[in-house]
């Protein structure tokens, strides 16, 4: 079993949709959670970042951490295509080192 | 601001041969972080520096991998023999201090550097 695990999609939604995107973990050492958005050919660029469990909103995007079920969700609402790229979890066990990466989902928005 | 630079872009060799990548940080940046990106997936922290210190490189394959951060800046990543395996996508990051997450500690990712080995 992977540390960190996401489905890989792809996920096609039409413009203006509400988007779930997941991911589970194994190790429940993790503390630190994070969302990247990486598009093609582009280097990841974090879009949010939550300590331990609850909720996070920042804009059209909200972040969940649920611990006791070992889930992260973020939420896109309103999504545009611009919004199409691949999406990356992220955690780590300690402040600000040992990331661990999941495989990512691949998001298109339809115009 | 400028961001976090590295070259080549692109490289290709053929396997047993050897590759340097390079990277420049932000200006300023304390941590400097060596990630491998193999298509489909995460990328995969490779080593991490804090100034001219290693914080972790626990997943460095230190039989054919090496890295160094000059002075506390530029680093380079080498690969000596190269392996098929070894195609990917290298990413340097930077952060201010160490890259959690929290405001003004942000990771910031380079363009990556694109390995194929023949």
């Amino acid at each position: 079993q992977k540390e960190v695990e996401q489905d890989p999609g792809p996920l096609s939604v039409p413009e203006g949709a509400i988007v779930s995107l997941n991911c589970t973990y194994s190790n429940s050492a993790f503390q630190y959670f994070m969302w990247y958005r990486q598009y093609s050919r582009k280097g990841p660029e974090l879009l949010m970042y939550t300590y331990s469990s609850g909720n996070k909103e920042d804009g059209r995007f909200t972040a969940q951490v649920d611990k006791s079920s070992k889930y992260i969700s973020l939420f896109i609402r309103d999504s545009q295509p611009s919004d199409s790229a691949t999406y990356l979890c992220a955690m780590s066990y300690y402040y600000g080192q040992n990331f661990v990466f999941g495989p990512g989902t691949r998001l298109s928005v339809l115009p | 601001e400028a961001g976090v630079a590295q070259s080549p872009r692109y490289k290709i060799i053929e396997k047993r041969q050897s590759v340097a990548f390079w990277c420049n940080p932000i200006s300023g940046h304390a941590t400097l972080y060596w990630y491998q990106q193999i298509l489909g997936q995460g990328p995969k922290l490779l080593i991490q520096f804090q100034n001219n210190g290693v914080v972790d490189d626990s997943q460095l394959p230190k039989d054919r991998f090496s890295a160094e951060r000059l002075k506390g800046v530029d680093s380079t990543l080498k690969i000596q023999p190269a392996k098929l395996e070894d195609s990917a996508v290298y990413l340097c990051a930077s952060s201010l201090v160490t890259g959690a997450g929290t405001q003004g500690e942000t990771q910031y990712f380079g363009p990556g550097t694109r390995l194929l080995v023949l």
